[in-house]
């Protein structure tokens, strides 16, 4: 069964800090990829998608992710974080070309804690 | 622009009492609606989705069912509540494959 695995259950770091949080999924065809967030107290909203191109994929507030097909790997990035990026992060996959819909996969996600 | 709206917030029910989630769409067309739900420490786990009107489709046996009465409007059900049913539900809408929009979400816990 295809799945999503989120090595990082909680991170935190201090401002200014770099921060990689890893994605790996399993599923032999075509993908697409997704971050998504959620701030405290909003809902889960999209970070950055990959579906086809370039593999690095650059997002809102500064985040990227870069695709990499041979590890199967979708890991998100950002050179410097704010206490504002404190948030609970979800990578989530779907296989390409499902037909018109989605049934996306989640990880389990990853909790940011950032302090000032 | 689009907005995805969910009623209640939050919801206590005994076990073996009905449940009835609401979500709701608003400025969009046939979108795609999904539920899913989150159990504590876990990710989402996709429980419905809809292409159209009357049209669901189950990813996991269990003790919910799934109804879309209107274009824009997908109800989330159950006969008798279970303890394991408790957690955080999400809506969310697409248009087609592209991105998912979810809406904030039901907490409900079964006592």
């Amino acid at each position: 069964a295809q799945s999503v695995s989120q090595h990082n259950h909680h991170v935190i770091l201090s401002e200014a800090a770099s921060l990689e949080l890893g994605c790996n999924y399993s599923y032999g065809g075509t993908v697409n990829l997704f971050w998504y967030v959620q701030y405290p107290g909003q809902h889960l909203q999209l970070l950055l998608k990959y579906f086809s191109g370039d593999p690095l994929v650059k997002g809102i507030k500064g985040f990227e992710a870069e695709f990499i097909k041979s590890k199967f790997s979708f890991n998100l990035r950002k050179p410097s974080v704010q206490w504002s990026d404190t948030a609970e992060y979800f990578c989530a996959v779907t296989p390409g070309g499902s037909g018109g819909y989605n049934k996306l996969i989640f990880g389990a996600g990853t909790r940011l804690a950032v302090h000032p | 622009s689009q907005t995805i709206h969910q009623w209640p917030a939050t919801l206590v029910q005994p076990v073996g009492s009905p449940l009835s989630l609401e979500c709701t769409v608003e400025g969009t067309s046939n979108p795609n609606l999904y539920w899913y739900r989150q159990a504590a420490g876990r990710g989402l786990q996709l429980l419905f989705y809809s292409i159209g009107i009357g049209q669901i489709s189950s990813e996991v046996p269990q003790n919910l069912s799934a109804s879309r009465p209107q274009d824009r409007q997908f109800i989330l059900s159950s006969k008798k509540l279970l303890l394991s049913d408790s957690g955080f539900y999400l809506c969310a809408w697409a248009l087609g494959a592209d991105t998912q929009y979810f809406g904030p979400g039901t907490r409900l816990t079964v006592l």
